[in-house]
């Protein structure tokens, strides 16, 4: 059973537009949301996070949105840039319980 | 600071031979370890996840062990490997309540 879910496994953004990528998840127990982001053979790396408290977090060119009622959030990244070219999953978690993670979402920016 | 490290990062290993992948943590006592695999289509997986010495939680029933003979190492291990063992390993340790940190990962092909 798969809580989080990522349901596009790829996104091809023109550099400058903005890239939005979604996830769901299922378990009302998550109060912590996170994005990876990740290139081949490399480990994840922290984007950003938001809390169950807030539906929005900025860090320059990423906002993370946190739609509870519809247990749903969004990574936006504006303007895009061929460096964000990555692998990007969505990460979810309760108070002692470990991360959860999507299939993750590729996303391929075009100059 | 904090760092982990992971090894090897590449394995070629034939099936029905063991396996033993190490990761340790430097620079902090009595973390939490996690093992993640990310295989083809299958996003990151979570295998084990250990919060002490000699404490192993399994997620998944399946082909490999862990274990954590001391404070800041975790060693991800199988007697015999199957084709489906291939992937992408990674560890990591977490650094807050909601925050982990990846290592390199160790890419592992079974032949």
């Amino acid at each position: 059973d798969q809580q989080v879910k990522q349901n596009s496994p790829s996104l091809s953004v023109q550099e400058g537009r903005i890239s939005i990528l979604n996830c769901d998840y299922t378990n009302s127990m998550f109060d912590y949301f996170l994005w990876y982001k990740k290139y081949p053979a490399e480990g994840p790396t922290f984007l950003i996070s938001i809390s169950s408290i807030k539906d929005k977090n900025e860090d320059g060119r990423f906002t993370v949105f946190l739609n509870k009622s519809a247990k749903h959030l969004s990574l936006h990244i504006v303007p895009s840039q061929p460096g964000d070219s990555a692998v990007y999953f969505c990460a979810a978690k309760g108070r002692n319980t470990p991360l959860v993670f999507g299939k993750g979402t590729r996303l391929s920016v075009i100059a | 600071s904090q760092t982990i490290h992971q090894w090897p990062a590449t394995l070629v290993q034939p099936v029905g031979s063991p396996l033993s992948l190490e990761c340790t943590v430097e620079g902090t006592s009595n973390p939490n370890l996690y093992w993640y695999r990310q295989a083809a289509g299958r996003g990151l997986q979570l295998l084990f996840y250990s919060v002490g010495i000699g404490q192993i939680s399994s997620e998944v029933p399946q082909n490999l062990s862990a274990s954590r003979p001391q404070d800041r190492q975790f060693i991800l291990s199988s007697k015999k490997l199957l084709l489906s063992d291939s992937g992408f390993y990674l560890c990591a340790w977490q650094h807050s309540n909601y925050g982990y940190t990846f290592g390199s990962g160790t890419r592992l092909t079974v032949v």
